[in-house]
């Protein structure tokens, strides 16, 4: 299965700045996707995020708001934008290799906003 | 929409007592079914992958079973490493849709 390493691993930031969070998987992936898991609560999914084309954003989540980047089959960015402290959260990353076949997640960025 | 449910929320255990944990499901179309282990900080691992109804896999002292309603995950003479939160998901049934909908998850503690 692969491997994702995601960074950082936690922050607390400013209201109204945004964070970058990076996510490196160690093989190539078609699809990567970004959730959101809320104090106490299961996991969200925010975006798909597939190699040359836009993001897939699911219902309630904006692009303005989450901007997705993934140049490459390895790698992806998830851009938390003018964060307000709604916006505290865990948000994963997580990709398949094959269809089906269990997908890994990366270790989590604990997000604090004050 | 595809609705999971798991039960109970919250489970204790003296070590080696087994149980079972639930996860029902509402899909209108099952392709997969996933279980995953989430330990506090850190993202979920991948358990087991069930597909059709009547299917069993196991790990350790994890065993998980399918029917067109549901699945269990069964803990049989758990160990104190065995605490976590356990997080069922479904995927839809149509290719290209790779969503996964995860229920709240149990929370395991296991006594020693």
């Amino acid at each position: 299965s692969a491997v994702i390493s995601q960074k950082p691993s936690r922050d607390i930031c400013q209201r109204g700045t945004s964070l970058t969070i990076q996510c490196q998987v160690d093989s190539q992936v078609t699809m990567m996707f970004w959730y959101r898991q809320q104090p106490g609560q299961s996991l969200t999914l925010i975006a798909t995020a597939n190699q040359g084309s836009e993001a897939t954003y699911e219902s309630g989540f904006v692009i303005d708001k989450f901007p997705i980047s993934r140049p490459n089959l390895t790698f992806s960015t998830l851009t938390v934008s003018n964060m307000s402290p709604e916006d505290s959260s865990i948000y994963l990353c997580s990709a398949g290799i094959n269809r089906g076949y269990g997908y890994t997640f990366g270790s989590g960025t604990r997000l604090t906003v004050v | 929409e595809d609705q999971v449910t798991q039960s109970p929320e919250a489970l204790r255990l003296q070590e080696g007592e087994s149980s079972s944990l639930n996860c029902s499901y509402t899909v209108s179309g099952l392709r997969g079914l996933f279980w995953y282990r989430q330990d506090p900080g850190k993202g979920p691992e991948f358990l087991f992958t069930l597909y059709s109804a009547g299917e069993e896999k196991e790990k350790e002292r994890l065993k998980a079973t399918l029917t067109k309603k549901e699945s269990f995950l069964h803990i049989t003479a758990p160990k104190p490493e065995d605490s976590a939160t356990y997080l069922c998901a479904v995927q839809p049934p149509n290719f290209g849709n790779e969503k996964l909908t995860f229920g709240t998850g149990t929370r395991l503690t296991i006594i020693p």
